[in-house]
């Protein structure tokens, strides 16, 4: 089945660590993004991703980093710089070719404690 | 004020009722229209696409846009207790999914 794997589900981290979401498509996509979602509000792009080996940042880049070595990964890295970390976190992809349907994953729902 | 405002509901209807959801836009450079349906705990899934204004619609769904009032709709026929989720409105100035600009979402529940 083709589709777009988060992982881990939940995630709990310590004030002060890095901690890295991991996503893995297998649709052939060549355009990859993350969203965080916060109760009450939309979908918030953070990085988004047209290719590999290049990435852009979306509206709320500060405190996150993103690498893109290869088309079926795209993992986020939410570092210590990040304020307000506790968040679902959304990954999604999309042919990238004049298409504007993207396809998510399940989330990752991540809390510091 | 917020490029796109929606109700957050909740709102609860009745098995078999007809359900209107509605977002507004202040950005008369939107073009395509979308309508996301996402179930508690899980990643949203796009129902509904349009491309300017007019109707489409899918079997028990309807999505309408009137880009004059910057005012969107998604109608949902038959209400049944599966359509329960949180539907997202979405919307962007040209094709890339990177310019998408989310609703907050509504939450519906649909009692059997």
């Amino acid at each position: 089945d083709g589709g777009i794997t988060q992982s881990p589900k939940y995630l709990f981290r310590k004030e002060g660590q890095n901690v890295t979401l991991s996503c893995e498509q297998n649709l052939n996509h060549d355009a990859m993004y993350w969203y965080r979602q916060d109760p009450g509000q939309g979908l918030r792009l953070i990085y988004y991703s047209q290719i590999v080996n290049d990435f852009q940042k979306g509206d709320i880049a500060e405190g996150y980093s993103v690498s893109r070595e290869k088309k079926e990964s795209f993992p986020l890295t939410v570092t210590s710089a990040q304020k307000n970390p506790t968040a679902f976190y959304l990954c999604a992809s999309s042919t990238g070719q004049m298409n504007t349907e993207a396809f998510f994953g399940q989330g990752t729902r991540l809390t510091v404690v | 004020q917020k490029e796109v405002e929606q109700d957050p509901g909740p709102l609860s209807v009745p098995e078999g009722a007809i359900v209107s959801l509605n977002c507004t836009y202040s950005n008369s450079a939107f073009q395509y229209f979308m309508w996301y349906r996402q179930y508690s705990r899980k990643g949203p899934e796009l129902l509904m696409y349009t491309y300017s204004s007019g109707n489409k619609e899918d079997g028990r769904f309807t999505a309408q846009v009137d880009k004059s009032s910057k005012y969107i709709s998604l109608f949902i026929r038959d209400s049944q207790p599966s359509d329960s989720a949180t539907y997202l409105c979405a919307m962007s100035e040209d094709s890339s999914a990177s310019k998408i600009i989310f609703g907050s979402g509504t939450r519906l529940s649909i009692r059997p």
